[in-house]
């Protein structure tokens, strides 16, 4: 079955990284791009960034472009993405989803990371 | 960024009869070179991560129940639900995928 399967809540203090995995099963992941998109309560799904899980390039959302850094292990079967000084306006769950080459609509999502930014 | 308007913010349906969503872009989602337009739908239920429905404005996903249907072009779009479900209580979030980033709508909660 196909699946992402992202690491588990995180509590973190303000200035603090949090580095959050998406482990792909059931399908070849060089076939499809890699996203990243967080959703606070009432707020609307935002944008990180994408990996080419072919060659590892990245392009990031101009909002995060400071903070954000998305990565593949050398297996590639897992998806990292690392955000760093947090604050309390980061913390929000975060979903890896899966989306076709060349057009960013998202077909696959994990099932969210809650982060928690708090002092 | 391209900002994604929905109306209304929230409506509830009867149980068999139709859910209309309305989107608006800010700019035109409409590619003439491949005559697409570059919109998504998404279903999100409580404690779960959206689902898509629709990409291409009106193409739907495999599975996805043919009760649900996009529309529209250029920067005005629509999600019907017709013959509404009990399991159709969402979440609905439109997107574009035209330009850099892609962004998303903010949502209409459709109830019974």
């Amino acid at each position: 079955q196909v699946h992402l399967v992202q690491s588990g809540a995180e509590v973190k203090k303000p200035g603090a990284s949090v580095k959050v995995s998406c482990e792909a099963s059931g399908y070849t992941i060089t076939n499809y791009a890699m996203h990243w998109v967080r959703q606070a309560p009432g707020q609307r799904l935002e944008w990180l960034g994408w990996i080419n899980t072919v060659n590892g390039n990245t392009r990031y959302s101009q909002t995060f472009q400071d903070r954000v850094t998305i990565t593949m292990d050398t297996s590639a079967t897992t998806i990292y993405m690392e955000l760093s000084g947090l604050t309390s306006e980061d913390t929000t769950v975060y979903y890896c989803a899966r989306g076709p080459w060349g057009h960013w609509f998202f077909d696959l999502w994990g099932r969210g990371t809650l982060v928690i930014v708090s002092s | 960024d391209m900002m994604m308007t929905q109306s209304p913010d929230s409506l509830a349906v009867s149980l068999g009869e139709r859910a209309t969503i309305n989107c608006k872009s800010s700019q035109n989602v409409f590619h003439s070179a491949n005559n697409k337009n570059y919109v998504a739908w998404y279903q999100q239920k409580p404690g779960q991560p959206p689902k898509l429905l629709i990409s291409w404005a009106s193409t739907r996903d495999p599975g996805v129940p043919d009760r649900f249907r996009g529309s529209g072009s250029g920067t005005d779009f629509a999600l019907t639900i017709n013959s509404l479900q009990a399991e159709d209580v969402a979440v609905y979030y439109c997107q574009q995928y035209f330009t850099t980033p892609p962004t998303f709508g903010p949502g209409t909660k459709v109830d019974i």
